[in-house]
């Protein structure tokens, strides 16, 4: 157990709908990083959250959003899915001073 | 943003045999790490270096930041090991930026 944890793991639903995945860091990490990993693809970030403010964005869909809550969990919301979304979502946090990330098990989203 | 390139992209080894991944970055970095991603999709934290050398087991991985580029060492290969390394690196306050991967398949 990395100490991040992300619900659900799997995750099944149809096109143009919407969808949450949670994570929650490790204890006493302040930053959340998103990251989208598409199959047979490298990891893409997608935004990331320090102590709950926006830090830093990468290739996030506008039909994309995150958010980081006061207890520090984050939530990504994706909305009118599409096919192509479907992919690994994974959750990383760090204390935000430049050292490691650590990884959540990631949520599998699959559209139909 | 920084580079990332990994060699070779895929490798096939029999069990017991050794390898050394390669991950070459185009800018400075001031955090390095090395991942294993299982067959099941786990990301499985490998090692934080952005300088030295550490071993853990039978793995071991060596960054000269200098030059910019990391190598990771698997020693005795297990069929445990296959599965997909994964280097990352980041300079400044950007975000992990990652490499393709290496694909190992280690074969009984």
């Amino acid at each position: 157990d990395s100490g991040v944890t992300q619900t659900p793991k799997h995750l099944i639903t149809a096109t143009g709908q919407r969808v949450t995945l949670r994570c929650s860091p490790r204890s006493g990490d302040l930053s959340v990083y998103w990251y989208q990993q598409s199959l047979d693809q490298g990891l893409q970030f997608l935004i990331q959250y320090y102590n709950g403010e926006e830090r830093a964005k990468g290739n996030i869909l506008e039909r994309f959003s995150a958010q980081q809550f006061p207890d520090l969990h984050s939530e990504l919301n994706l909305s009118s899915l599409e096919l192509g979304d479907s992919a690994l979502y994974f959750c990383a946090s760090s204390t935000g001073q430049g050292e490691g990330y650590t990884f959540g098990s990631g949520t599998r989203l699959t559209v139909v | 943003g920084i580079q990332v390139e990994q060699s070779p992209p895929d490798l096939i080894l029999q069990e017991g045999a050794n390898s050394t991944l390669r991950c070459n970055f185009s800018d400075s970095v001031n955090n390095l790490q090395w991942f294993h991603q299982n067959p099941w999709g786990q990301l499985i934290n490998l090692f934080y270096i952005p300088s030295g050398t550490k071993q853990n087991g039978r793995l071991s991985a060596t960054t000269v930041a200098t030059e910019r580029y990391s190598l990771l060492y698997i020693s005795s290969s297990q069929t445990t090991d296959s599965g997909v390394y994964f280097c990352a690196g980041r300079g400044g306050n950007t975000p992990l930026v990652f490499g393709k991967g290496t694909r190992l398949s280690v074969i009984a």
